[in-house]
């Protein structure tokens, strides 16, 4: 299996400020043949299903904000939110699908300072 | 609008067999480039994969469960299953479908649906 760390483990951020969280893989989920990271990010509200914010490390879904952005490649990865609004509190997941047996990370619960 | 409904017992005994049923609307499970998961997650825990089921019926499981777990597809009712055998608490979770697109993430969520293990 390939392991998904995220940091931390939860986090607090005034309105209007930035929200960073970090996911590590024990390794590397960057195809080479085709140079694409093979991670998504989820959010998820209590009571609700996981919603997919983003694919291939750094591609955004239809219709999810702009101040949410992936960057990084091979095994060090970044959800950042730029400006953090209300609707935005919720836990934060990072998944690989680089290998047959995909898993994800262990969440990252975003709140409000 | 796809849409998809997870259906089953909400109690089960310790060492007898899950079954759950997931009911796909608004997409034929059985054409286009697509999966089908399912994903649990205990309360107040974190997301774990199960497993998915390709159109093609090639499955793949998480190897934690994969002595105990099987998906199959139920192309006449438009459904995918889920069955775990010997069950235990710590089986207890929120289990959900869901459609995967693509290569691996997941767009289509059903709303989940509670199963405790308990006698």
């Amino acid at each position: 299996d390939i392991v998904m760390t995220q940091s931390p483990d939860s986090l607090a951020v005034s309105l209007g400020e930035r929200a960073t969280i970090t996911c590590k893989s024990s390794q590397s989920i960057l195809y080479s043949s085709n140079n694409k990271n093979y991670l998504a990010w989820y959010q998820q509200k209590p009571g609700q299903p996981p919603k997919l914010l983003i694919y291939w490390a750094s591609t955004r879904e239809s219709g999810v904000p702009d101040r949410f952005s992936g960057s990084g490649s091979g095994t060090d990865f970044t959800l950042t939110i730029s400006s953090l609004q209300a609707e935005d509190v919720a836990v934060y997941y990072c998944q690989q699908y680089y290998i047959p047996t995909w898993t994800f990370g262990q969440g990252t619960k975003v709140a409000v300072k | 609008q796809v849409q998809l409904q997870e259906s089953g017992p909400g109690l089960v005994k310790p060492s007898q067999t899950l079954s759950l049923t997931c009911t796909v609307t608004g997409d034929s499970i059985s054409s286009g480039n697509y999966f089908w998961s399912w994903i649990r997650q205990p309360a107040g825990k974190g997301l774990e994969w199960i497993g998915r089921i390709y159109t093609s019926g090639t499955t793949s499981y998480t190897p934690s469960l994969t002595s105990r777990v099987t998906i199959s597809l139920d192309t006449s009712k438009n459904q995918f299953s889920l069955t775990l055998r010997s069950v235990t608490a710590a089986d207890t979770a929120v289990y959900y479908c869901a459609r995967g697109d693509g290569n691996g993430w997941f767009f289509y969520w059903g709303q989940g649906t509670l199963v405790t293990v308990s006698s």
